[in-house]
Parts: structure tokens; C-alpha cells; sequence
């Protein structure tokens, strides 16, 4: 079964800094995928960041970049340049692939930014 | 472009009742997942729906039962509540094309409270 880890259940950071969630991940697929969720209060989660098993390079989207490490098997995501409006949850997912054809999402357990002025 | 809609925000039951729980996916897409968020966790897999059919479930009892409509609408129904089942309720959409870059795009959830 696919895992995901984040060891990090709180991280601080200050306005306009560069900040670094961790994320590890178990699979035995050859092929697989990771996604990075925002979650503020509100409840819904909103995709930020996609990177695939075989992309040869880290994904990027805006300020969002993912540092991934195939060998580490770690998908770590840095946000630069940090804003108020980033403070909330974020949640590592990975894409297991089921035996119908489809796929489901397994989630680490996030980690809660908080972003101070 | 509409996003993913969930009805209602709130809800609160008593334990032994039933309850239901609507989502419309997102313009397009004709997937629909179900995700249960216990308190401080992250969410869990419940069941899928393609072509008004469930196609895979994660761990969850049979009280636990769906719908999906020709318009690609679903709902959620879960029967005998208990107070586990107390959480937030995401339904998710994507397109079924079965590839590995497939996103799942959320709705704002459904919270679920049971006395």
C-alpha cells in the first residue's frame, strides 16, 4: 500500500520568506504521481502542484515549486516569497492507482503553515 | 467556469439518523470522489463514481452508500450515524481519462456533526 509521511505538523514563517513542507512517500508503482493541497479554513482543498513519477523536472507553479528526489522518494514543496494569505493547511497526496482503471488520492496527515507579518 | 459546489456547508444529526450530501462537479468533469476528514487528519477515500456506476471503495462500511445522476451530480448517504462519523465530507471531481497527471478538484466540504 502507498504511504504518504509529513514529519511536520507546524512550520512558522515571516512575510516575503522562502518556506520548505516536507513530504516523503512509500510506493512500490513504477509509475506514480504526487499532488500538493491547500487547505484554509474553510474547509476546501485547493490543488496547487502536480509532479509525475517520470517528469524529468521539478514542477513549478508561480511561487509553488516542488523539489522532488526520486532516490529520497521525497516531494518536498517550497513556497517562495511568502504571503499572509498562505497561512493554512497543506496536505502531500499521492496517486494510487486501483485495480478498475481509476485512481484514488492517499494523504499525509499536512502540516499547518503559519505565515507572520 | 463553476468549480465543484457541495450542499449543505452544515449539518448536525443525532446518532441513528440518516443523512445525504450533494455534490455537482466541476464543468466537464465526470468523476466524482468521496472523502471523509476526521479532525487533524488528512482525508480518506471512501467510494468513486464513473458512468453513474461505484467504481472502487476504500474502507468503509456498506452504511456508507452513493449515487451518482446522468448530469454527473452525486450524493453521499450514510445510514446509522454514529458520532464517528462526525467530520468534514469532500467530494472531489476530475475527468476519467484514467492518466496519471489527473487532478481531483475539491469542493468546499460538507460538515458533518453527529450528537
Amino acid at each position: 500500500a502507498q504511504k504518504i509521511t509529513q514529519t511536520q505538523p507546524g512550520m512558522f514563517v515571516q512575510e516575503k520568506e522562502a518556506v520548505t513542507l516536507d513530504c516523503t512517500y512509500d510506493t512500490s508503482d513504477p509509475s506514480y504521481g504526487l499532488f500538493w493541497y491547500k487547505q484554509p479554513s474553510s474547509g476546501e482543498m485547493i490543488f496547487l502542484i502536480y509532479q509525475g513519477s517520470y517528469d524529468q523536472q521539478n514542477a513549478t507553479e508561480g511561487r509553488y515549486s516542488l523539489n522532488f528526489q526520486k532516490a529520497r522518494k521525497s516531494a518536498n514543496l517550497v513556497i517562495s516569497a511568502s504571503q499572509l494569505g498562505d497561512s493554512a493547511m497543506y496536505f502531500c497526496a499521492m496517486r494510487e492507482a486501483l485495480n478498475t482503471g481509476f485512481q484514488k488520492l492517499v494523504f499525509g496527515t499536512g502540516t499547518r503553515l503559519l505565515v507572520s507579518p | 467556469d463553476a468549480g465543484v459546489t457541495q450542499s449543505p456547508t452544515h449539518l448536525i444529526k443525532t446518532r441513528g439518523q440518516q443523512v445525504t450530501l450533494r455534490c455537482s462537479p466541476k464543468s466537464g468533469h465526470d468523476t466524482v470522489s468521496w472523502y471523509q476528514q476526521a479532525l487533524g487528519q488528512g482525508p480518506q477515500f471512501i467510494f468513486q463514481y464513473y458512468e453513474e456506476e461505484e467504481r472502487q471503495r476504500g474502507n468503509f462500511p456498506d452504511r456508507f452508500s452513493g449515487h451518482q445522476f446522468p448530469n454527473y451530480s452525486s450524493e453521499l448517504n450514510v445510514n446509522a450515524l454514529w458520532l464517528g462519523d462526525s467530520a468534514l465530507y469532500l467530494c472531489a471531481s476530475s475527468l476519467g481519462t484514467g492518466l496519471e497527471s489527473e487532478t481531483q478538484y475539491f469542493g468546499p466540504g460538507t460538515r458533518l456533526l453527529v450528537l
